[in-house]
């Protein structure tokens, strides 16, 4: 069984500050890795896709990927209240007998930024 | 102009009544997927279509049936609503490839009274 878990919140952090959202996975095998933004009410939007270890910055957001300890994280730097939000861990798994990958997704952890 | 749309946006219905959710997207993507997303905010796939080709059935029950008449199109159809089937369902569209960034629809709320 694929699983990929996260904390589900919620995260409060006051404005300013940075929130560190992480995720761990089963398949060691998992190549791609997301991070998604979900509004209450609202779609799923990818924030960022990360699938070498290290770092990956895009402005206030950096993801992390530790594939030796089956490990992503997700930072927001200067958190703004307009970042609250469910932010969802996604990892692709390969499905191999069709040639084709499916995206499993944690049950999203959920952050407010306070003013 | 809007990549990934569903209608309807909201559906209220009896049990034991059968509807359908259309999706479409305009990316040009060869692939669409059907996800549900639970009252616990969990979103599971449940489908996906390559070309109109069935590739991915997650163990939903078979009074769900996806319909792809052609690569920018994938329906779903619901038989028999059950309770349990209230829930948000989302269509998504990528190109299948390792980047797989997944484009979402904007979700329709299904509750089934």
């Amino acid at each position: 069984q694929k699983e990929v878990e996260q904390n589900s919140g919620p995260l409060s952090v006051p404005e300013g500050a940075i929130a560190s959202l992480n995720c761990t996975y089963s398949d060691r095998g998992s190549q791609s890795f997301f991070w998604y933004r979900q509004y209450s009410g609202k779609s799923p939007e990818l924030i960022m896709s990360i699938y070498s270890n290290g770092d990956k910055e895009d402005g206030r957001f950096t993801a992390q990927l530790n594939k030796a300890s089956q490990y992503v994280s997700l930072l927001i730097r200067d958190s703004q209240p307009s970042d609250s939000a469910t932010y969802l861990c996604a990892v692709r798994y390969l499905v191999r007998r069709v040639n084709t990958g499916k995206l499993i997704f944690g049950q999203g952890t959920t952050l407010q930024v306070k003013p | 102009d809007t990549a990934v749309s569903q209608t309807p946006k909201y559906l209220v219905t009896q049990m034991g009544n059968d509807k359908s959710i259309k999706c479409e997207q305009n990316l040009g993507h060869d692939t669409m997927y059907w996800y549900k997303q639970d009252s616990k905010k969990f979103l599971k796939i449940m489908f996906s279509y390559n070309n109109k080709e069935l590739i991915i059935n997650e163990t939903v029950p078979n009074r769900f049936s996806p319909k792809s008449p052609d690569k920018a199109h994938l329906n779903l159809h619901i038989n028999s609503l059950e309770l349990g089937d209230s829930a948000v369902y989302f269509c998504a569209s990528s190109q299948g490839d390792r980047t797989d960034t997944q484009y979402f629809g904007p979700g329709t709320r299904l509750t089934v009274l």
